[in-house]
């Protein structure tokens, strides 16, 4: 069975700070992708980041970065230099591979609040 | 190309009636899931469809039931509303050969009373 956890429930941070998400997965299947999504009130979510299991490169997209690490399975994400637009649930997601990956198992989320 | 629409986005229904929503793929996807948001439970995955066929299925009661149109539309049905089906219902489609990488609508907010 897979699951994830993120244990931040609530971060609050002032504009221009770098904040990290912690996400931890489970999984048993050798193949399997990585999500992150942003929440914003309006309720759609937002696709961030994609990483593949075969893949342990971390990379940066603009004030996006994140850290795979398949030894501790966790897949962590940071924003740099926060702005209040950032502020939203971001969710954490797991999904197996076919023919299982239209089924994802997302985190409970964590709310992030910048402040300006 | 249009993005995922789901429709009504906002639904207020009373106890013991019964629903259906409605959700559009991108065009050229095939593969349409759905999902359930509640404070409570977080998102949930509730069942898949692919080219018409139900390919997976998440841990739900038999009221809730979908199906899909050969033009890859969904539907999803709850019979029987209770109080606690009162969430926002987010569908998501996906190309055929990337089916993990998920485009989600902007959802149907349900309320129950």
């Amino acid at each position: 069975a897979q699951k994830v956890t993120q244990a931040q429930t609530e971060i609050s941070v002032v504009e221009k700070e770098d904040v990290t998400l912690d996400c931890v997965y489970e999984t048993r299947d050798t193949t399997y992708y990585l999500f992150w999504y942003k929440q914003p009130p309006s309720g759609e979510l937002v696709f961030l980041i994609r990483r593949n299991s075969f893949d342990e490169q971390n990379e940066i997209s603009g004030r996006y970065s994140w850290n795979f690490q398949k030894s501790t399975s966790s897949f962590n994400f940071t924003i740099t230099a926060s702005q209040v637009v950032d502020s939203a649930v971001y969710f954490c997601a797991l999904s197996e591979k076919s023919p299982n990956a239209g089924k994802s198992t997302f985190g409970d989320g964590t709310t992030l609040t910048v402040k300006p | 190309k249009a993005g995922v629409t789901q429709t009504p986005r906002y639904l207020i229904k009373t106890r013991g009636q019964q629903v259906t929503l409605s959700c559009s793929p991108i065009s050229g996807h095939r593969s349409v899931s759905w999902y359930q948001q509640t404070p409570g439970q977080g998102l949930q995955f509730l069942f898949e469809y692919f080219s018409e066929t139900q390919r997976n299925k998440g841990n739900f009661p038999g009221r809730f039931s979908g199906r899909q149109f050969s033009n890859s539309r969904s539907e999803m049905n709850v019979s029987t509303l209770e109080l606690g089906d009162s969430a926002l219902y987010l569908c998501a489609s996906s190309p055929d050969n990337k089916p993990y990488e998920q485009y989600f609508g902007p959802g149907t907010r349900l309320t129950v009373t």
